[in-house]
């Protein structure tokens, strides 16, 4: 059964750290991962998605990499800004599923100015 | 183009009452997901279509819960009759193929604004 684990469940930085977040999976027969930014009271915005045939995705000052075979993802944020702040998720589409995702916890970043 | 279109964003019953919960999914995604979001479970999918037809509805909690999509640019969520544990955000999301072999999408997903849902 795939499981998506998401370290740490919330972070508080000052204004200009770099900063990473850590996914964790433990299947790793997977199609992609999918990086969501989720602000209080909105819905999910889509950051980065990674297929299973790509190492790294970037997008601005994110980064997002994917080693399939430990079953891991880090989302890197470069230069910190109170306006990062928000939830973020990971998310796997299994091979095991087929077309469903499976959703980590989410971390909770706080970013201090 | 708008991304996916939720209506109402917010919506407090009584329990009992019908709720229908609308979706308008992004122009040319030929896939449609509803999920389900609380504090104590995270987001849970409900069900997906594809080309209106729907797939998997093993995640739909019980028989008071049922899905629609009579066309590529409408869907819809019912609960009949609701009920307070039923309270939650409820997301669609939308995405396209991807191209991956089969009927699996590789697609990104994209998420509307959510409807917020209240049984009293």
């Amino acid at each position: 059964k795939q499981e998506v684990t998401q370290i740490p469940a919330a972070l508080s930085v000052p204004e200009g750290e770099n900063l990473v977040l850590n996914c964790s999976f433990t299947d790793s027969a997977i199609y992609n991962l999918q990086w969501f930014r989720q602000d209080p009271g909105k819905g999910l915005t889509s950051l980065l998605l990674i297929q299973s045939s790509q190492r790294e995705q970037t997008s601005g000052r994110l980064n997002a990499s994917l080693d399939k075979s430990s079953g891991r993802s880090t989302l890197y944020i470069a230069a910190s800004q109170p306006g990062d702040s928000a939830t973020y998720l990971c998310a796997v589409k299994a091979i095991e599923y087929g077309n469903k995702l499976v959703f980590g916890a989410g971390t909770i970043l706080r970013v201090k100015s | 183009d708008a991304g996916v279109i939720q209506s109402p964003r917010h919506e407090v019953t009584e329990m009992g009452q019908e709720v229908t919960l609308r979706c308008k999914p992004i122009s040319g995604h030929d896939y449609l997901f509803w999920y389900r979001q609380t504090m104590m479970r995270g987001l849970e999918l409900l069900i997906y279509f594809n080309n209106n037809v729907p797939i998997d509805d093993s995640g739909m909690p019980e028989d008071r819960f049922s899905a629609k999509m009579p066309n590529a640019s409408f869907s819809t969520l019912k609960i009949q009759p609701s009920e307070p544990r039923d309270s939650a955000v409820y997301f669609c999301a939308s995405s396209t193929y991807g191209g991956a072999s089969g009927r699996e999408n590789t697609g990104e997903l994209f998420f509307g604004e959510g409807s917020r849902l209240t049984v009293l």
